[in-house]
């Protein structure tokens, strides 16, 4: 069945970088999308961008641009989204999506990963 | 960016209940429109793709419909494990966004 495995949760002082990891199993990893949206405590849903496990291309939202950075190791189907110079109002639930269709960035999607608390905090 | 602006922000309903959300995009989305449901603690689960086409297990009582600007979500008969926060969220083009989510409570 298909998974998507995050790594835990995350306490870091503002300034710092986070690197969450996305772990996928069940489907074939190079042929969908992974996104990656945050909620912050309380609030809505906020896409922050794409990469294209197979050819390793990614789009981001233009409020993280320069600030974030998505990656992925295919030899393990995994999927990174690290963050730089944290703020307190980057604490949310990060999460991980795949898309539902293949080889699509269009943003339909089918399975999530569990979500990593990330905590910002002097 | 499109703005997606759902309506009601919260609704209190009873077990058995006919529950209608709307969704309203700035522009016109064609039929590139999905619905999720997020409970707490949970990751959002898509309910229904392209406006109307239902998710793979997702129990009938979830429908969708509309195009343009307008969509709706109905539940016709609202079960105790319906109650959730539902988002809905164009994907006619980048960057793909999100309502504000809409609140279904126990009366």
């Amino acid at each position: 069945q298909v998974q998507l495995v995050q790594s835990g949760a995350e306490v870091k002082k503002p300034g710092a970088s986070v690197k969450v990891s996305c772990k996928a199993s069940g489907y074939t990893f190079m042929g969908h999308y992974i996104h990656w949206v945050r909620q912050a405590p309380g609030q809505g849903l906020e896409w922050m961008g794409w990469i294209n496990p197979n050819s390793g291309g990614t789009n981001f939202a233009q409020k993280f641009q320069g600030r974030v950075t998505m990656t992925k190791d295919a030899s393990i189907n995994t999927a990174y989204m690290e963050l730089s110079s944290l703020r307190s109002d980057d604490t949310a639930v990060y999460y991980c999506a795949k898309t539902y269709y293949y080889a699509s960035g269009r943003f339909e999607a089918d399975y999530w990963g569990q979500g990593t608390l990330v905590t910002v905090s002097s | 960016d499109i703005q997606m602006t759902q309506s009601p922000s919260s609704l209190s309903a009873s077990v058995g209940d006919r529950v209608t959300i709307t969704c309203r995009a700035s522009q016109s989305i064609d039929i590139y429109l999905n619905w999720y449901q997020q409970k707490p603690g949970k990751a959002p689960k898509l309910l229904i793709s392209a406006a109307s086409t239902l998710q793979s297990g997702v129990p009938s009582r979830f429908s969708g419909s509309g195009s343009g600007p307008d969509f709706t979500l109905t539940i016709s008969s609202l079960q105790p494990e319906d109650f959730a926060t539902y988002f809905c969220q164009q994907s006619y083009t980048s960057p793909p966004t999100f309502g504000q989510g809409t609140k279904v409570e126990i009366k």
